[in-house]
């Protein structure tokens, strides 16, 4: 187990592109979270999915934002027609969800995107 | 809506010192709070879990402390070492929405010197 993987590790993209990340979890984790992080703030979320279900969506993501996780393994994040707004690491958690009080999130090295 | 502070913003101390990082949250009804390290351009990595009926946690040098009714937790980190040097991230997962998600902290950015 090589904990959560993120891939690419860094993205530079013109302004208008489009561009995917991959989240690889943890091995039998049921849920994998996606958090967006700029320059001096802690993450902030932007989804998550228990197994193959996108269960929650914050108003931070945008119709330009879609994210999914076909049969509740790896996940994918895509941005379409990126905007310098868009700079930002990309945070790719995932957990073993228990109870509510112990669970316990494992974070990936991040994505970090570069909207020219 | 949860809000969460973290002071200091940034901290240098030198090596060996015992120290406390402070965090507070508006919002009392939370599931738990944990404590995260930051390395600089890295991701997250989990230190200390308090679940919200817990008082503390400890893990080797490190201690943190909840109180919850009063909407404060502090991280307190014994004889410091330069390897500590990182940014220091508080999150509380809260009841009100679904108690899905974490808020985050603008964390505490710790140096240790030589």
């Amino acid at each position: 187990d090589t904990g959560v993987s993120q891939d690419p590790r860094h993205k530079i993209t013109k302004r208008g592109q489009n561009v995917t990340f991959r989240c690889d979890p943890i091995s039998e984790h049921n849920r994998l979270y996606w958090y967006r992080q700029t320059l001096g703030q802690g993450p902030e979320f932007l989804t998550y999915f228990q197994n193959e279900a996108q269960l929650e969506k914050s108003r931070l993501l945008s119709d330009r934002f879609s994210a999914e996780r076909p049969k509740g393994s790896f996940s994918t994040l895509e941005i379409q027609r990126t905007e310098q707004g868009d700079s930002a690491m990309y945070l790719c958690a995932s957990s073993l969800r228990s109870g509510q009080g112990d669970e316990k999130l494992f974070f990936g090295s991040g994505t970090q995107l570069s909207v020219l | 809506k949860q809000e969460v502070t973290q002071i200091p913003a940034a901290l240098s101390v030198p090596e060996g010192e015992n120290l406390v990082l402070n965090c507070s949250f508006t919002d009392s009804a939370i599931y738990n709070l944990q404590w995260f390290r930051q390395d600089p351009g890295k991701g997250l990595t989990s230190l200390l879990l308090i679940q919200s009926s817990q008082r503390e946690q400890t893990s080797g040098r490190l201690n943190a402390s909840l109180d919850k009714s009063s909407g404060r937790s502090t991280l307190y980190i014994a004889a410091s070492q330069p390897g500590d040097s990182a940014t220091y991230l508080c999150a509380v997962k809260g009841v009100t929405g679904g108690g899905n998600k974490l808020t985050f902290g603008t964390g505490t950015q710790l140096k240790v010197e030589l």
